[in-house]
């Protein structure tokens, strides 16, 4: 069975711009949700979708945003971004009930 | 109530010593208790779980104890190994929830 993907691993954006990443789940997987993880920091959660509705949601400004399709692949956004945004950037996938969490490589972001 | 409390921050453990990190929690509802593992540059993989009906489990060199009274719950790593070198995050969740609460971190290094 394919693990998460996440694409792009890396990518380098200028202060100002936006950027959307991209999450595969693992196949039959319903929920998706989000962290940023900066160099030496923990695990902060963003958002987390299930069928299409974001269920839960962290401590973060509207700049950032996610969606979930009907497949449930799942992409987030973050606009005007400043450079307190670059991160790794986690998609973690989940079967529709129980708690394991599975991530993926993550999404390597600079903004520059 | 929904913090989880990680420690030691970093950790230093000759080889074949014993790598032990703890973590603490308030929130009683709080019934899936993961500890996952991250390499460098690469996302999180779940390591051991426990359930609060255990007092202990063991998943080779990697043990899970669990201290419902004092609301603690720790790994120990046996026959520590460099290749455990690795950030561990322990986790916590009410089950029908299905957000995790993550401790800040530990990062664990094995001397040769």
């Amino acid at each position: 069975k394919a693990g998460v993907t996440q694409t792009p691993r890396y990518l380098i954006k200028t202060r100002g711009q936006q950027v959307t990443l991209s999450c595969s789940p693992i196949s039959g997987h319903r929920s998706v949700s989000w962290y940023q993880q900066t160099p030496g920091q923990g695990l902060q959660f963003l958002f987390e979708y299930f069928s299409e509705t974001q269920r839960n949601k962290g401590n973060f400004p509207g700049r950032f945003s996610g969606r979930q399709f009907s497949n449930s692949r799942s992409e987030m956004n973050v606009s005007t971004l400043e450079l307190g945004d670059s991160a790794l950037y986690l998609c973690a996938s989940s079967p529709s009930h129980g708690n394991t969490i599975y991530f993926g490589e993550g999404s390597w972001l600079t903004v520059v | 109530q929904q913090q989880v409390k990680q420690s030691p921050q970093s950790l230093i453990v000759q080889k074949g010593g014993i790598s032990i990190i703890n973590c603490a929690y308030e929130n009683t509802a709080f019934d899936y208790f993961p500890w996952y593992q991250q390499f460098p540059g690469k996302g999180p993989a779940l390591l051991i779980a426990i359930r609060p009906d255990v007092s202990e489990k063991k998943e080779g060199r990697f043990t899970i104890s669990f201290n419902k009274s004092a609301k603690q719950f720790s790994l120990h790593i046996m026959d520590s190994q460099p290749g455990d070198s690795a950030t561990y995050f322990c986790a916590a969740s009410v089950d029908s929830n299905y957000q995790l609460i993550w401790g800040a971190g530990t990062k664990l290094i094995i001397k040769p």
